[in-house]
């Protein structure tokens, strides 16, 4: 069965600055997608970010970059220029080629230091 | 314009009763979800329907039965509701044959006393 892992339950940034999220994953399909989505206390969960297992480039959306390893399984979050804002629970997602349901990390609480 | 709707988005209920939750999606979606977020905020997939088929059903109580009226539509109805039930759920929705990206309705917050 797949799993998902995000070792760091909580992390904190400075405002303004750069702070990568850790996700790593287990499977043994080889078509696959990765996926970032927010939800801050609002409770409302926002897609962040989007990798097809096929493509060897990283997705990007403005300030928010993914660092996709397949051979290792891994798929972190980098979140540049952080700002307010981006305080929330980041949850890390696996959507195998065959299943239709996402399989999510436990998640990890974002703090933003003005 | 809302993509993804739920309602209510709160409940507070008593043990034993019965309650619905409704989902609906404007984006033209042939599958939908209901998802469970724990107090621990772990999400997990409860039901998927596919063109009004169920396709997914994780190892949930009877007690939740899923329907789907129609393609835009899946509601979840909750019998003899008890304290363990108390959990964010959400509903979302995706194509199946493009991009795969589930989106997410605003949740519905369930307490039972």
């Amino acid at each position: 069965a797949q799993t998902v892992t995000q070792s760091q339950p909580e992390m904190s940034v400075q405002e303004a600055e750069t702070v990568t999220l850790s996700c790593t994953y287990d499977t043994s399909e080889s078509d696959y997608y990765l996926f970032w989505y927010k939800q801050p206390p609002s409770r409302q969960m926002i897609l962040v970010i989007r990798q097809e297992a096929y493509k060897q480039q990283n997705a990007t959306e403005n300030r928010f970059s993914v660092n996709f390893q397949k051979a290792a399984k891994s798929f972190s979050l980098k979140i540049s220029d952080s700002q307010l804002g981006d305080a929330a629970m980041y949850f890390c997602a696996y959507l195998g080629g065959s299943q239709g349901n996402l399989i999510f990390g436990k998640g990890t609480k974002l703090s933003v230091k003005p | 314009d809302t993509a993804v709707s739920q309602t209510p988005k709160y409940l507070v209920t008593q043990m034993g009763n019965d309650k619905s939750i409704k989902c609906e999606q404007n984006l033209g979606h042939d599958t939908m979800y209901w998802y469970k977020q724990d107090s621990k905020k772990f999400l997990k997939i409860m039901f998927s329907y596919n063109n009004k088929e169920l396709i997914i059903n994780e190892t949930v109580p009877n007690r939740f039965s899923p329907k789907s009226p129609d393609k835009a539509h899946l509601n979840l109805h909750i019998n003899s509701l008890e304290l363990g039930d108390s959990a964010v759920y959400f509903c979302a929705s995706s194509q199946r044959s493009v991009g795969k990206t589930q989106y997410f309705g605003p949740g519905t917050r369930l307490l039972v006393l």
